[in-house]
């Protein structure tokens, strides 16, 4: 089955600097996508970023950035020029195939970390 | 504005009672999903459903029922039999199952 681990409950980093936040996941599967996602004090999940394991490229959205190892099944998550805005939680996620086997409709399904919280010092 | 809606955003429950979440989503997608959040256990799948009047049950069915009648709307309803309800509630939709999930603001359900 697949797991989806973030080992850090809670990271803090000073205001304009660059915090990684980590991810490590576990499956048998080579095509799947992993995310990640905010979850501010309004507790609304909004995406930051997201990869396919199919690509090698890291993907990237502004300040934010992955750095993907698929070998290692690793999926961290670099912010640079941290604003106070990025306080939340981060959740890691994974999609997958539900049982392995592709199928119809009903086939994927989302596997989340526990999060982690950052904390941003001004 | 195009979004998924969820309501009330606070909810208190007296044991015993049902009560039903609303999640509304004008997205045209085809695939919707229930997640309860509970403190430092991430986010756990209720139900999903990838069309109209056909849903599945995720890791943790038990005392919540769905019901899929229309494609924008997929109310989930917290019966007397879950034994511990309160918990954070969110409702998400993907276009099909193998895109990428967006989220409502969710729901605070209290079993007072």
């Amino acid at each position: 089955a697949q797991t989806v681990t973030q080992s850090q409950p809670e990271m803090s980093v000073q205001e304009a600097e660059t915090v990684t936040l980590s991810c490590t996941y576990d499956t048998s599967e080579s095509d799947y996508y992993l995310f990640w996602y905010k979850q501010p004090p309004s507790r609304q999940m909004i995406l930051v970023i997201r990869q396919e394991a199919y690509k090698q490229q890291n993907a990237t959205e502004n300040r934010f950035s992955v750095n993907f190892q698929k070998a290692a099944k690793s999926f961290s998550l670099k912010i640079s020029d941290s604003q106070l805005g990025d306080a939340a939680m981060y959740f890691c996620a994974y999609r997958g195939l539900l049982d392995g086997i592709q199928r119809g409709p009903g086939t994927y399904k989302y596997i989340f970390g526990t999060g982690t919280r950052l904390k941003v010092l001004a | 504005d195009g979004g998924i809606t969820q309501s009330p955003k606070y909810l208190f429950r007296k044991e015993g009672q049902n009560v039903t979440l609303s999640c509304e989503q004008n997205l045209n997608h085809d695939a919707m999903y229930w997640y309860r959040q509970d403190p430092g256990q991430g986010l756990r799948l209720i139900y999903y459903s990838q069309i109209v009047n056909d849903f599945q049950k995720g890791d943790i069915a038990e005392g919540y029922s769905v019901s899929r009648e229309k494609k924008e709307s997929f109310p989930l309803t917290v019966t007397s039999a879950q034994k511990n309800p309160t918990a954070f509630y969110l409702c998400a939709s993907s276009i099909a199952d193998r895109n990428t999930q967006y989220f409502g603001p969710g729901t605070r359900l209290t079993v007072l």
